[in-house]
């Protein structure tokens, strides 16, 4: 069955700091994998996806994430954190299902 | 475009009474989807139809949820009748396609029930 684990519930970092965001899934066969983000009182917005080819990926506001299928990661990543990414960040896998499987979510909180 | 659009918003009502949750998809998308977001269990997908009609719906919690999507361009999502376990937030989605298409989000109904 496929499954997400996002093990990392809470996040505090300082403005300019890089982040990595963890993001560990489970499916039989090469996974969609989605990272969404949600600021409060928002619907998702999505940041980047993967499904096949190059295994660095590249978003939107500066995020880029990593496939790699030998840890089953995809871990998002940003070299310089500004403020206004404090939000709720969501990872997410589907697959042949066409439905999508969200972890519970990673906080990010930002320090000035 | 203006998005996934629902209403209300915000719902407040008693235990047992009806309560409806309304979506408007983007225009020319094909998929809808429901879910439901806890602290407890997290982002859960309810339904998601395709071209108006249901295609999977083994995430509806029990039959007092029912869906319907009466044409391309609105759905409902029913509760009748409302428990307070059902207190949450309800988001409505819609994309092109499935698999790697992008889901687009509507700013979600929080339902609570007192």
């Amino acid at each position: 069955a496929q499954s997400v684990t996002q093990p990392d519930i809470h996040i505090t970092v300082s403005e300019g700091a890089s982040l990595e965001l963890r993001c560990n899934y489970s499916y039989g066969a090469t996974p969609y994998l989605f990272w969404y983000v949600q600021s409060p009182g928002q619907g998702l917005q999505l940041l980047l996806k993967y499904f096949s080819g190059d295994t660095l990926v590249q978003g939107i506001k500066g995020f880029e994430a990593e496939f790699k299928r030998s840890q089953s990661s995809f871990n998002l990543r940003k070299p310089s954190v500004h403020w206004s990414d404090a939000a709720e960040y969501f990872c997410a896998v589907g697959g042949n299902t066409g439905k999508l499987i969200f972890g519970q979510g990673t906080t990010l909180q930002v320090k000035p | 475009d203006a998005g996934v659009i629902q209403s209300p918003r915000h719902e407040v009502t008693e235990m047992g009474q009806e309560v409806t949750l309304r979506c408007k998809p983007i225009s020319g998308h094909d998929y809808l989807f429901w879910y439901r977001q806890t602290m407890m269990r997290g982002l859960e997908l309810l339904i998601y139809f395709n071209n108006n009609v249901p295609i999977d719906d083994s995430g509806m919690p029990e039959d007092r949820f029912s869906a319907k999507m009466p044409n391309a361009s609105f759905s409902t999502l029913k509760i009748q009748p409302s428990e307070p376990r059902d207190s949450a937030v309800y988001f409505c989605a819609s994309s092109l396609g499935l698999y790697t298409d992008t889901q687009y989000f509507g700013p979600g109904t929080r339902l609570t029930v007192l």
